[in-house]
């Protein structure tokens, strides 16, 4: 089992849409959750930290529960720009160092 | 500041060949690690530095070797190139430990075809 399970997807949404996605971890020992975006041949970029009080950033909203070990991200309005895979991000200080990523959700936004 | 730069860009190697992927960053960052990206397997941790003259061997580190003697420089190198090391390799820094430091920077990678 790997250590951050994500939907595989693809997502295929039209624009305006709302789109969730879902993510588990299972070190208990994780200390710190995150959402990087990936666009298509590009490198990875930080999309937002997610705490466990929930945090919103524009049309992007993040969710830890932490005695569920699930991480999600909600976005709102879906623009065309969204397109792109969606990495699920979990690290921890013990084991050395530990930054564990999902193997992503592609998201494809439709006019 | 041009933050994570990684070079070649593209590469074909043959079967047996040797070389050296180049990444270098100009954050003064401590933590710099090497990553390659596989189709529906995620990121995976190749090898790590947590400063200069000090690495250590991530999830797969078999067939690759790394040093830092600078703050800035972390090279990755492939000692006998095999078809399966065909991949994109990104290499990050960040500051801090990662359960502090929110954010990691990474490159723009470096697509290899191994022959």
């Amino acid at each position: 089992r790997k250590e951050v399970e994500q939907d595989p997807g693809p997502f295929n949404v039209p624009e305006g849409a709302t789109v969730a996605f879902n993510c588990t971890y299972s070190n208990s020992a994780s200390q710190s959750f995150f959402w990087y975006r990936q666009d298509c041949r590009k490198e990875p970029k930080l999309l937002m930290s997610v705490y466990s009080s929930g945090n919103e950033d524009g049309r992007f909203t993040a969710q830890l529960n932490r005695a569920s070990q699930y991480i999600s991200l909600l976005i709102r309005d879906s623009k065309l720009s969204d397109s792109a895979t969606y990495l699920c991000v979990v690290a921890r200080n013990t084991g050395g160092f530990k930054t564990i990523f999902g193997a992503g959700t592609r998201l494809f936004v439709k006019a | 500041n041009a933050g994570v730069t990684q070079t070649p860009k593209f590469q074909v190697l043959k079967t047996g060949q040797s070389m050296t992927l180049q990444c270098a960053q100009d954050m003064n960052h401590e933590y710099m690690s090497w990553y390659r990206q596989d189709p529906g397997m995620g990121l995976r941790l190749i090898h790590y530095s947590v400063g200069a003259g000090i690495t250590d061997q991530g999830e797969v580190p078999n067939g690759y070797n790394v040093s830092r003697s600078t703050t800035e420089d972390f090279p990755l190198r492939l000692l006998s190139a095999a078809p399966s090391q065909t991949s994109v390799y990104f290499c990050a820094s960040r500051q801090g430990e990662a359960g502090a430091s929110p954010k990691q920077f990474f490159g723009p990678g470096t697509r290899l075809t191994v022959l």
